[in-house]
């Protein structure tokens, strides 16, 4: 499967624990894009990160959200002592090797999170 | 003003009938613009993407882009139940990748 993948399918948390969320991007592609949809609510963008580097954080809240996506392996979002409001749908996207905004994002099956 | 504006819908068409979907953006500068389609439940799924002016088809789907008045459109011809979902537009606004999205409008297939 060449798309972009993304693990846990759902994660159930309760509340105070960490929730980490992973995301392979798709192949041949180097930006990976993380966005938040609450429920019935839209597609919130949160961060944007190529090898090693953040090149946008400004959609991640201040406390307890990080995300890297390190040189070997997949980008990981992370949620420290997670709250009942951080239950949503976390979308990865990818796209190929440029700055150029005109590349079109595609996106994971997302990751469910529950949180109890 | 929302940075990327669509109607909610629902939108209700008969099936065979053609589905018009509305969508205006805040930023002039913006110059890529992308339709995607998310089923209940599901991820976002890009069906469209325009850079110019007018009009671009790819089968069923046709875009319109006027980027004189901070529009574009997306017409479903011959709609299908299948069709049935929410359409989000999607606009990198200002410099940077990051997608704006709209809140989506419904659209629901009736045969």
């Amino acid at each position: 499967n060449a798309g972009v993948m993304q693990n846990p399918r759902h994660l159930v948390r309760r509340r105070g624990q960490e929730a980490r969320l992973r995301c392979s991007p798709m192949k041949g592609h180097s930006h990976v894009y993380w966005y938040r949809q609450l429920p019935e609510e839209g597609l919130k963008f949160m961060v944007y990160l190529q090898k090693e580097n953040i090149i946008d954080e400004s959609g991640m809240p201040k406390e307890r959200f990080s995300a890297e996506f390190p040189k070997e392996g997949p980008s990981i979002l992370r949620i420290q002592q997670v709250v009942r409001g951080d239950s949503a749908a976390y979308f990865c996207a990818s796209s190929p090797l440029s700055r150029s905004s005109n590349q079109p994002q595609h996106f994971g099956d997302g990751t469910r999170l529950s949180i109890l | 003003q929302k940075e990327v504006e669509q109607n909610s819908g629902p939108l209700s068409v008969p099936e065979g009938a053609i589905a018009s979907l509305n969508c205006t953006y805040s930023d002039r500068g913006s110059q890529s613009f992308f339709w995607y389609r998310q089923y209940s439940g599901k991820s976002p799924e890009l069906i469209m993407s325009i850079y110019s002016n007018g009009d671009k088809e790819d089968g069923r789907f046709t875009a319109q882009l006027n980027k004189a008045s901070q529009y574009v459109s997306l017409l479903i011809r011959d709609s299908q139940p299948s069709d049935s979902a929410t359409y989000l537009c999607a606009v990198p606004l200002a410099a940077g990748n990051k997608l704006t999205f709209g809140g989506g409008t419904r659209v629901l297939v009736k045969p």
